[in-house]
């Protein structure tokens, strides 16, 4: 594998649900993002982990729960979601050193939530 | 706050010809990056151009240059002789800081739909 992976690739829930999506780098980084992508509106930066440590929490409701065990996991778990939360969500990961030090981004879950 | 403005949602150019998209931004901070992304119909987010604010020259990597005007803020891609392949979502963002040793938070325009035609 290379590059940043995500899994699953689509996913449907029912709101009582527990699930959880995993993102995996295979690129020796050691940040790590969360995104949200609703039709229609700018991604959504949700969770940043730098070296495991969670540095950013952008106002998520707590039925998103993130964790990273380490830097090249990540995983968010899903709880008791609404239909609104029904999104495309990316994981992206980057270097902490460097001028630019671009995210790189796994190619997403689709999830829908009934 | 950082602010983002991508006011085409869509465009189209033929195959052969170039295009420019327009992004806008609005910041504070002296010291910012800024990024341009394609996605894809299958999702992913494929990094294409860095331009730092203290660069002094226009990035340019292969096909994709970045028109970068400080004082109008504003930094269009610009995609050289189109191909089918380049249809897809165009993403303009920006990061607070140039020069970071830590993570990252971009903030992401709206985006522009590319349709390159025969």
């Amino acid at each position: 594998e290379t590059g940043v992976t995500q899994t699953p690739r689509h996913l449907v829930m029912g709101m009582t649900n527990k699930k959880s999506l995993k993102c995996e780098q295979h690129l020796g980084h050691n940040a790590m993002y969360w995104y949200k992508q609703s039709a229609k509106k700018p991604l959504e930066l949700m969770f940043v982990y730098n070296f495991k440590e969670q540095t950013e929490n952008n106002s998520v409701p707590s039925r998103f729960s993130p964790e990273c065990p380490n830097s090249s996991h990540l995983f968010l778990h899903l709880h008791t979601l609404q239909p609104e939360d029904s999104a495309l969500y990316l994981c992206a990961s980057s270097h902490l050193a460097g001028n630019n030090n671009e995210q790189f981004f796994g190619p997403g879950t689709r999830l829908t939530v009934l | 706050a950082q602010k983002i403005t991508q006011t085409q949602p869509g465009m189209f150019v033929q195959e052969k010809e170039a295009v420019t998209l327009d992004c806008t931004y609005d910041t504070s901070d002296p010291s910012y990056g800024l990024f341009w992304y394609k996605q894809p119909s299958s999702g992913e987010m494929i990094f294409l151009i860095y331009q730092g604010s203290y660069d002094q020259q226009n990035a340019t990597e292969g096909r994709y240059s970045l028109n970068f005007q400080k004082a109008r803020k504003s930094a269009n891609l610009v995609i050289s002789a189109s191909q089918l392949g380049d249809s897809a979502m165009y993403f303009c963002a920006m990061r607070e800081a140039e020069y970071t040793g830590t993570a990252s938070k971009l903030t992401f325009g709206t985006g522009t739909r590319l349709q390159v035609t025969l």
